[in-house]
């Protein structure tokens, strides 16, 4: 079946460090590919998503790209903000039907000033 | 800018009670989604529903059960809470579509005495 694995933390780094979240994924087909953000007390925000392979999703400063060679998903951003300290989350979802998001486990970041 | 909200935000309850926890969107989407957030963040799919009418079950068992009698609304309901009901309940909602992200709303903190 599908199945997502991230970088599970915590993570805490200084601000204007630089910023990389490990995401691989297992599915069948191509699958689109998709990084939320919860800040606390909230629910999941919609950070970039990259529908076929070679496509490079950004947003914020983050970005990522779909390296459908590596099932790879990463997540990036060069320079983090305090601002940027909130839960982020890889997930996938497959067509076929069942459209269901495939999330990996989340990811704490905390950036101290 | 949230299409989609979620009442209460947070309930505190004694066991034994029947609890309705209020989802709804005004973006018009056929899916919506029901997800159970544990402390340790992982997300768990319980229901989902591809329309009126339609809803199924998710990934992870769940003693909860819903209704869509409308396009915009899909209420969640405990016949008689539990304490192993505490957690932070997530809904979504999405067009149709592997393309097409999930929106969520902010959740709701439900805690049984």
């Amino acid at each position: 079946g599908n199945s997502v694995t991230q970088m599970e933390g915590p993570v805490t780094l200084s601000e204007e460090a630089f910023l990389t979240i490990n995401c691989t994924y297992t599915a069948t087909g191509y699958p689109s590919l998709f990084w939320y953000v919860q800040y606390p007390g909230e629910g999941l925000q919609l950070l970039l998503k990259a529908t076929k392979a070679d496509d490079k999703g950004s947003n914020k400063g983050f970005e990522a790209t779909y390296r459908k060679e590596t099932t790879s998903f990463h997540l990036e951003k060069g320079s983090v903000q305090v601002s940027d300290s909130a839960v982020y989350f890889c997930a996938l979802m497959s067509g076929g039907g069942s459209e269901k998001l495939v999330f990996g486990k989340g990811m704490k970041l905390t950036v101290n000033p | 800018e949230a299409d989609i909200y979620q009442t209460p935000r947070y309930l505190v309850i004694g066991t034994g009670k029947k609890i309705t926890l209020e989802c709804s969107q005004t973006m018009g989407h056929d899916k919506m989604y029901w997800y159970q957030q544990d402390p340790g963040m992982e997300l768990h799919l319980i229901h989902y529903s591809y329309g009126v009418n339609s809803t199924e079950k998710g990934d992870l068992s769940s003693e909860s059960t819903v209704s869509r009698i409308r396009t915009e609304h899909f209420p969640l309901t405990l016949e008689s809470a539990r304490p192993s009901h505490t957690s932070q309940y997530l809904c979504a909602s999405s067009e149709l579509g592997r393309e097409q992200p999930q929106h969520f709303g902010d959740g709701t903190r439900l805690s049984i005495l």
